[in-house]
């Protein structure tokens, strides 16, 4: 059945540095979706990317879908403390639902 | 408040017992889904709703949990004779309807703690 993994499982970093998390699947995707989960929340709507290369921007944070619609990257600019929290891809898996990947948690340490 | 809202937020019960979960989806919303957490994983699918009829449910979901969306607007999910293994955190999103079925943002509600003792 459809699987996404993600990489990493964790991430530590320092306040300033940069971060980037990667989805990878083994079937071709329609399309894919980020959600933010911070510490003790619930999963938060950050984008979705339709186009084969598509990369989208919001502030800080930079969004790539690969040219074989078969990956997914969210990069991180200059990480600040606020940025803590799991950040998990999710990809289409039928007709109804979307399959969530396992998650990067990212740290930051100030 | 016209977020996703879920009852009771914490709910802590002995193994065997009955439990049952409240989603109030957004008003204009059509399609709901129930999902289920553990600690260090990602959201797993477990049931959705498209108005009233229940239109998948997971294979991975037990006889023991049933789900129901009456008149199409709030959902019910209940955990009959729960184990421990039940312990998690059971999130409902909700869509808005829209023409493509998968092309629109989930919203999450604030999930529903299940601690089975």
């Amino acid at each position: 059945g459809q699987q996404v993994m993600q990489i990493p499982q964790y991430q530590h970093v320092q306040e300033g540095e940069d971060f980037t998390t990667y989805c990878n699947s083994s079937t071709t995707l329609s399309n894919i979706q980020w959600y933010k989960q911070r510490p003790g929340g619930h999963p938060v709507f950050l984008i979705q990317l339709v186009k084969s290369g598509e990369v989208k921007k919001q502030k800080r944070l930079t969004f790539q879908f690969g040219e074989a619609k078969k990956n997914s990257s969210l990069h991180i600019t200059a990480t600040q403390t606020t940025d803590v929290g799991t950040y998990f891809c999710a990809s289409p898996g039928g007709t109804y639902k979307y399959i969530f990947g396992t998650g990067t948690r990212l740290k930051v340490l100030a | 408040d016209t977020g996703v809202s879920q009852n009771p937020r914490h709910k802590i019960t002995k193994r065997g017992q009955n439990v049952t979960f409240r989603c109030d989806p957004i008003s204009e919303h059509n399609r709901l889904y129930w999902y289920r957490q553990t600690l260090g994983q990602g959201p797993e699918f477990l049931t959705y709703f498209q108005n009233e009829a229940q239109l998948e449910k997971s294979r991975l979901l037990s006889d023991r949990f049933s789900a129901e969306r009456p008149k199409g607007s709030f959902s019910t999910l209940e955990i009959q004779r729960t184990e421990q293994g039940d312990s998690a955190m059971y999130l409902c999103a909700s869509r808005p309807s829209g023409a493509q079925l998968l092309n629109t943002e989930a919203f999450f509600g604030q999930g529903t703690r299940l601690t089975v003792v």
